[in-house]
Parts: C-alpha cells; sequence; structure tokens
C-alpha cells in the first residue's frame, strides 16, 4: 500500500525567505511523486513531478523537490517566497497502473510581508 | 497543452434534484478520468475512476446509485449527482490523465455545489 504524509498543515514564511514543505512516502514499488499547489476554490496545478529520472526536479514558479530514497522524502523547495506563492499545496504519490493518485493531507502556506 | 474544462463552476440546487457536471479534455484524448470530492481544508478524496466505453470503478464507500459516472467519448466525462441533499455539497474536481501508466493527470477547475 502507498500513502504520502505531509508534516506541518500550515507553514508561514516571511516574502523572500526560503519554503520548504516536507514530504514523506511509503511505497513497495518505485514511486511517481508529485507537487500540486491549489489556490482557492480552484482546481490543482501540477507543479513538478518525479517519474524516475533525475532526483533533483525542477518545476514552475521557480519551485523544485528533490527525491531521496534513502529518507523516503519528497520535499518541496524554492529559494525565495513571493506573495502569490500563498496557497495549498499537496503531494501526491502514483499507484502504478491504476493511475491513481494518493495525496497528502495539505499544507498552506503563508507568504506575509 | 493538457488543459481540462470543468463544468458548472458553481451551482446551487433544491433538495432532491439531481446535478450533472462535466469535465471535459480539450487538446488531448483521455481514456481515463478521474472523480475527487474535497471538503473544506481537507484533501482530495477520490471518488471514482472513469474509463472511456466501460462502467466507472468507485471507490470504497462511494454511492454508484448517488454519484452517476458516464465516459461516453475519449474527451468527456460526466458526474451526476442524484436526488441531492445538503451532505452532498462540496467541491468536486476532475482530472484526465495523459499517461495513465505515469500516474500523470491534468485537473479541472472544480465545481461547487450547493444543495439547499
Amino acid at each position: 500500500a502507498q500513502s504520502v504524509t505531509q508534516l506541518g498543515s500550515h507553514v508561514s514564511v516571511s516574502e523572500g525567505a526560503l519554503v520548504l514543505l516536507r514530504c514523506n512516502y511509503s511505497s513497495s514499488v518505485p514511486p511517481y511523486l508529485f507537487w500540486y499547489v491549489q489556490y482557492p476554490n480552484q482546481g490543482l496545478q501540477l507543479l513538478l513531478k518525479y517519474t524516475s529520472a533525475a532526483t533533483l526536479v525542477k518545476g514552475i514558479n521557480g519551485f523544485e523537490a528533490e527525491f531521496k530514497k534513502s529518507e523516503t522524502s519528497f520535499h518541496l523547495t524554492k529559494p525565495s517566497a513571493h506573495m502569490s506563492d500563498a496557497a495549498e499545496y499537496f503531494c501526491a504519490v502514483g499507484s502504478g497502473n491504476t493511475g491513481k493518485l494518493i495525496f497528502g493531507q495539505g499544507t498552506t502556506l503563508q507568504v506575509k510581508p | 497543452g493538457a488543459v481540462v474544462s470543468q463544468h458548472p463552476s458553481r451551482v446551487i440546487c433544491k433538495s432532491g434534484t439531481s446535478v450533472k457536471i462535466e469535465c471535459r479534455s480539450l487538446d488531448f484524448q483521455a481514456t481515463t478520468m478521474f472523480w475527487y470530492r474535497q471538503f473544506p481544508k481537507q484533501s482530495l478524496m477520490l471518488m471514482a475512476t472513469s474509463n472511456e466505453g466501460s462502467k466507472a470503478t468507485y471507490e470504497q464507500g462511494v454511492e454508484k446509485d448517488k454519484f452517476l459516472i458516464n465516459h461516453a467519448s475519449l474527451t468527456l466525462s460526466t458526474l451526476t449527482v442524484t436526488s441531492a441533499h445538503p451532505e452532498d455539497s462540496s467541491f468536486y474536481i476532475c482530472s484526465a490523465s495523459v499517461r495513465v501508466n505515469q500516474n500523470i493527470q491534468y485537473f479541472g477547475a472544480g465545481t461547487r455545489l450547493s444543495v439547499l
């Protein structure tokens, strides 16, 4: 069985500060991992994905994530937060051939001026 | 590319009526679409997997007679909430899969359903 745990339901940073959103996964097979962002009353937008290629994945809007198999982690980072980054972020793991995604509980990112 | 359109974005209906939500892949063909439900401040809960030309596969605990899913073409899936009640009020999101074996999904903007 696969699962995703996002540590910290709420993260607050100052504008210009480093953003770090944590995600740990459990999977019995090599995982596909994703980060999505959701703005209020909208669907999910794909930020980046890991599909067994390079372990450091670069996404949109300056975000990146590093796949660490030994730590079963896929943390999301951004060097400098913008006010527009304030949103809900979801980490997800793919469950293989079914195409299903299993989502973490989400982390609300607040960016203070 | 990979745009998914979901309609309507918001619907208000009376208790006992049925509501249909459409999910379209605009610039690609999607053999598989997914329907999710999201409660306030919570994560997405997968309701069902919709495959073109076949019956949908529902997750445990989801009433298939309450939430009717039709995937008649490679670009359209519909979710009908039948005999809606206030407890069905929620945010419903669809997604379409480009490469099922890589779990890549593109999401619609969601539908806010309010049942009075």
